[in-house]
């Protein structure tokens, strides 16, 4: 059974050029969240989603930032217009179920680069 | 909003010695998970071991254990017989447990671990 795949792995864009991070949950899964991590920090939660629906995006930025995960294919992080300040570790998680136990299997995130 | 501090940047131990690291946790519930992960420099986020807030028992994993002190609010990592291999930032982390939702993972800022051989 793959694990959840994030592609790419290493992404440079320039400054207001579009960012899309594609992520596959592991077979099975159909619960998605995306988490961003900035150098020397945490993971920061951003999103999740089940399959054609946001749950919670309370830790999405208003502006820029979009995410959907459709019935079939992979969940999408979207960055508009991005900046320096987008340049960051951001990783895709899955999960089974909701509930108890749900343990969140990550992928190997992709490194966003805005120069 | 819940907050996870982890105090401790930076810590070393010797090969085969044991270490503790440490980390405090703010709620308002009662109903929650906490999670310590290792993330080596591959970047790849692995769980090492979880803790469930309604259970008593401390949490084990082979040489990894914890000390919940739930009143505290404290969920320490001890790490028994220190390899080489366990060299790498470990991320303690809290979810609510909502009831039947799936909430996101909230993560301290991380301890970087060095294991001298």
């Amino acid at each position: 059974n793959a694990g959840v795949m994030q592609n790419p792995r290493h992404l440079v864009r320039r400054r207001g050029q579009e960012a899309r991070l594609r992520c596959s949950p592991m077979k099975g899964h159909s619960h998605v969240y995306w988490y961003r991590q900035l150098p020397e920090e945490g993971l920061k939660f951003m999103v999740y989603l089940q399959k054609e629906n946001i749950i919670d995006e309370s830790g999405m930025p208003k502006e820029r930032f979009s995410a959907e995960f459709p019935k079939e294919g992979p969940s999408i992080l979207r960055i508009q217009q991005v900046v320096r300040g987008d340049s960051a570790a951001y990783f895709c998680a899955s999960s089974i179920l909701a509930g108890d136990p749900n343990e969140q299997f990550f992928g190997p995130g992709t490194r966003l680069t805005v120069l | 909003a819940q907050t996870v501090t982890q105090s401790q940047p930076e810590m070393s131990v010797q090969e085969a010695e044991t270490v503790t690291l440490s980390c405090t946790y703010d709620t308002s519930e009662s109903d929650y998970y906490l999670f310590w992960y290792k993330q080596p420099p591959s970047r790849q986020m692995i769980l090492v071991i979880r803790q469930e807030a309604y259970k008593q028992q401390n949490a084990t994993e082979n040489r990894f254990s914890v000390n919940f002190q739930k009143a505290a609010k404290s969920f320490s990592l001890k790490i028994s017989d220190s390899q080489l291999g366990d060299a790498a930032m470990y991320f303690c982390a809290y979810r609510l447990d909502s009831g039947g939702g799936a909430d996101g993972l909230t993560f301290g800022k991380g301890t970087h671990l060095i294991i001298q051989p």
